[in-house]
């Protein structure tokens, strides 16, 4: 059964401050996603990761994905305020012809200026 | 653009009521998803659905179930609505295909059992 874990679940970081958010996940799994989400919004696809070794750039944020260490991290590059959401990362799970995506907790980023 | 659209943005239901949470895609999804999403937990998938009339149990599908009698529509609904379902709950859609399977999601439905 695939499960996703991510950490921290909080982090309160300066701007101008760097800072990496984790995404692990249990089974073989080669597609991770990362969404944002604003408070009382729905989910924004940030990045979606499909093979190992990818790296993905938005501004201030990069993802990248370790399918070997079943690792992916968001990092956060000089935080500026309106960086203020919760993430989340999901991983790929396939069964025969169904397909889902299995969610983390989440990681709720405040940016104090 | 990708359009996941939910009936209701809020909704306050008494216990014991029989709830219909409706969701639309307009991309031609093959599948849809509903999710429950509470603080600390993440989001918990609670049924999906890979085809018309196809659906398949998530992880917390206890006290739910799901029509898909459409492709673009996906319901979900709570037979006897209890106050432990009080929870924001999100609509999902994807494509089926080896190029993977972005989610797209609705806006949400706050729902809340008294």
């Amino acid at each position: 059964e695939l499960k996703v874990e991510q950490n921290p679940l909080f982090l309160s970081m300066q701007e101008g401050k760097n800072y990496t958010i984790y995404c692990n996940y249990s089974t073989t799994s080669d597609r991770l996603y990362w969404y944002r989400q604003d408070p009382g919004k729905s989910l924004e696809s940030l990045f979606v990761l499909l093979s190992n070794g990818a790296v993905k750039q938005e501004g201030r944020l990069m993802a990248s994905l370790d399918t070997k260490a079943r690792l992916s991290t968001l990092h956060i590059t000089a935080a500026v305020h309106d960086l203020s959401a919760t993430y989340f990362c999901a991983a790929a799970y396939y069964g025969g012809a169904t397909n889902k995506l299995i969610f983390g907790t989440g990681t709720l980023l405040a940016v104090q200026p | 653009d990708v359009k996941v659209t939910q009936s209701s943005r809020y909704l306050v239901k008494r216990t014991g009521e029989k709830v219909f949470l409706e969701c639309v895609q307009d991309m031609d999804h093959e599948n849809m998803f509903w999710y429950r999403q509470d603080p600390g937990l993440g989001l918990r998938l609670i049924y999906f659905s890979y085809d018309v009339k196809m659906k398949e149990k998530g992880d917390i599908p206890e006290g739910y179930s799901v029509s898909r009698e459409k492709k673009e529509r996906f319901s979900l609904i709570l037979e006897s609505a209890s106050t432990n379902q009080t929870s924001m709950y999100l609509c999902a859609s994807s494509q089926r295909g080896v190029r993977g399977f972005e989610a797209f999601f609705g806006q949400g439905t706050r729902l809340t059992v008294v």
